[in-house]
């Protein structure tokens, strides 16, 4: 299985930016990364995905290392809305293995 | 659009009781997907199908069943509940891959089931 870690859990202000980070040491070169949120009593939301180059949307941004093996999302202004469970996931084959994923606080 | 929507949001079983949990997505995705997620924990793939008629086990298949008719819903059986099966199950459904990318999955808001 494509494994990913992350961090439990962060905190950070209203209105700051937000970097959540991903290791993902054992990817292949067909893994796509993708970034999913968990609001409290609702099902897993899409965020964003890439593969090599950085990416963003209306959302985050994505940062991905050279060498692939972790990656970044940025939340650019973070609102209480945000706070959430962050999934770093690796696509392949059309399956995705969910992690425990970094439970985010925001503080306002 | 309605995206996934899943039936019951909440059931209570007793133990060796049988159900189906329903899903259905109008979004014509060939992929459809099972999950449950115990407290705490993150997603865990039950089964999934990739089209009518196919369908295929996950990580946690055991005690499940599936079938796949129709494009548009994907039922997902437990004949003889459990204590153990107590969780929230999620569907979800996406377009097929298009060559190694993998289409964004979207989701149902869960069904809350409770084996006691």
């Amino acid at each position: 299985d494509a494994k990913t870690t992350q961090p439990n859990s962060m905190e950070s202000n209203e209105e700051e930016p937000v970097h959540l980070p991903c290791n993902h040491s054992t990817i292949s070169g067909t893994d796509y990364i993708h970034w999913y949120r968990q609001l409290p009593s609702q099902g897993p939301e899409y965020v964003i995905h890439g593969l090599t180059s950085n990416v963003n949307n209306r959302m985050a941004s994505l940062a991905i290392a050279e060498d692939r093996k972790s990656s970044t999302l940025i939340l650019h202004r973070a609102t209480l809305r945000d706070a959430a469970v962050y999934y770093c996931i690796l696509n392949r084959d059309d399956k995705i293995i969910f992690g425990k994923g970094t439970r985010l606080h925001i503080l306002p | 659009n309605a995206g996934v929507t899943q039936t019951p949001k909440f059931r209570i079983l007793k133990i060796g009781q049988s159900m189906t949990l329903q899903c259905a997505q109008d979004m014509n995705h060939n992929y459809m997907y099972w999950y449950r997620q115990d407290p705490g924990m993150g997603l865990k793939l039950i089964y999934y199908s990739v089209g009518a008629g196919i369908t295929d086990k996950g990580e946690v298949p055991n005690g499940y069943n599936v079938s796949r008719s129709t494009t548009e819903d994907f039922p997902l059986r437990l004949e003889l509940a459990a204590p153990s099966q107590t969780s929230v199950y999620f569907c979800a459904s996406s377009y097929p891959t298009l060559g190694p990318d993998g289409q964004p999955q979207h989701f149902g808001d869960g069904t809350r089931l409770s084996i006691l």
